[in-house]
């Protein structure tokens, strides 16, 4: 079983339209991220819930919108979609808040590419 | 707010060498220090971490770094490099009570045959 799964792998979509990426986790975790990874290989925190509770909010447009349904699922929405938002996202898992070692589980990532 | 330096974004390596990536990292308290490695088209996974216990650390796939207070660095070895070592590595950070991991920019290994 994947510990960290992501839906869909592969997302081609028009400028303008919105698409949602789904994220789940069987590992048990209590908290989730969602990061992005740039053409140039760079990952960037955009968000983090704790048991549902949004812990991490970086500078994200207003466009991008997570929401985690259980403490196992963290799905992100995007709306208008815009060239530059073309990237890897990259879902991802940890036990605990505040945890003392900050080890990372991912998922293999949405590649989302806008024409 | 904690961050991490990989200088060379690309490193070539002949089969059979040393494998040397760099990480220099700055916080404000002692850290908690990762290397990932990313295959093609696959997420990351943990090679290793230090977490304040021994300095040497040492991984999967025989990787092993030294946390070097002293020189704020966290480098990467493997005494000989195998082809399926090609890959990206990223160099994290993240401090205790704070969820919020900082990767460098990564370096992409190429090994020569």
């Amino acid at each position: 079983d994947t510990a960290v799964s992501q839906t869909p792998k592969y997302l081609v979509t028009q400028m303008g339209n919105d698409k949602s990426i789904k994220c789940e986790q069987n590992l048990g975790h209590d908290t989730m991220y969602w990061y992005k990874q740039d053409s140039k290989k760079f990952l960037k925190i955009m968000f983090s819930y704790n048991n549902k509770e949004l812990i991490i909010n970086e500078t994200v447009p207003n466009r991008f919108s997570p929401k985690s349904p259980d403490k196992a699922h963290l799905n992100l929405h995007i709306n208008s979609l815009e060239l530059g938002d073309s990237a890897v996202y990259f879902c991802a898992s940890s036990q605990g808040s505040g945890s003392s070692s900050g080890e990372l589980f991912f998922g293999e990532g949405s590649r989302l590419t806008v024409l | 707010a904690q961050s991490v330096t990989q200088l060379g974004s690309h490193v070539s390596v002949s089969e059979g060498a040393l494998v040397l990536l760099r990480c220099n990292y700055s916080s404000s308290v002692p850290p908690y220090l990762f290397w990932y490695v990313q295959y093609p088209n696959q997420g990351l996974q943990l090679l290793l971490k230090y977490t304040s216990a021994a300095t040497l650390v040492k991984g999967i796939n025989g990787f092993e770094a030294e946390f070097k207070k002293s020189e704020t660095s966290f480098h990467l070895t493997k005494p000989s490099a195998h082809m399926s070592d090609a890959a990206e590595y990223f160099c994290a950070v993240s401090e205790y009570g704070n969820n919020r991991l900082a990767f460098g920019k990564g370096n992409q290994v190429v090994v020569i045959p």
